[in-house]
């Protein structure tokens, strides 16, 4: 089944800086991979994703990339602001409706926003 | 707009003990699933729905049991609760699978002691 691999598990920044978290899966055929933010005692909610025709997306001031050759992909916060402080976890999909092998999550990076 | 709605929040079992979870949408949405999350590892599938009377395994299906007898409602039933099953518990929902977005509950902290 699918594997997917994230790093790092814990990431601090000053505020104002950029934070980046990287993913890798090992399913190639693997093609829908979105982001999920999970703050204290709430579940996990959608901030961006990305599908495997396209090599990068933003939203203002996060952005996702895709490596299909590589089999990564990575998050990008820029101007980082405390209310980023959260965990944040990646996925992968190949999309088969719903199936066991649907949805693979990272373990998660706990992202710190230092003042 | 309630989203998606999961009670208790917070319980504690004695290992033995039978509980069941609840789990209701209000967004028509065909597609839930159940998810559990344990300290510092991603989320695990347990069960999931892909319409009324439907219901498949997941990575983890083992001492669960679920139903879905309705669009809203996706209840998850723990018999002979083991101390392996303290975990957060998340039930999600989606329009159209697993390439769509997830909605997901705030969680229902079980604890078997």
């Amino acid at each position: 089944g699918e594997n997917v691999e994230q790093h790092p598990s814990t990431l601090s920044v000053q505020e104002g800086d950029s934070a980046v978290i990287k993913c890798t899966y090992s399913d190639s055929a693997s093609n829908y991979f979105p982001w999920y933010k999970q703050e204290l005692g709430k579940g996990p909610q959608l901030i961006i994703d990305i599908r495997s025709n396209v090599g990068e997306k933003k939203d203002q001031r996060i952005a996702v990339t895709l490596n299909k050759t590589a089999k990564h992909f990575s998050l990008h916060i820029t101007e980082t602001q405390p209310e980023d402080s959260a965990v944040y976890f990646c996925a992968a999909s190949k999309g088969t409706g719903g199936g066991a092998d649907g949805l693979t999550f990272g373990k998660g990076t706990h992202l710190i926003i230092q003042p | 707009n309630a989203g998606v709605t999961q009670t208790p929040k917070f319980r504690i079992l004695k290992i033995g003990q039978s509980m069941t979870l609840q789990c209701t949408q209000d967004m028509n949405h065909n597609y839930m699933y159940w998810y559990r999350q344990d300290p510092g590892m991603g989320l695990k599938l347990i069960y999931y729905s892909v319409g009324a009377g439907i219901t498949d395994k997941g990575e983890v299906p083992n001492g669960y049991n679920v139903s879905r007898s309705t669009t809203e409602d996706f209840p998850l039933r723990l018999e002979l609760a083991a101390p392996s099953q303290t975990s957060v518990y998340f039930c999600a929902s989606s329009y159209g699978g697993l390439l769509e977005k997830l909605f997901f509950g705030s969680g229902t902290q079980l604890s078997v002691l």
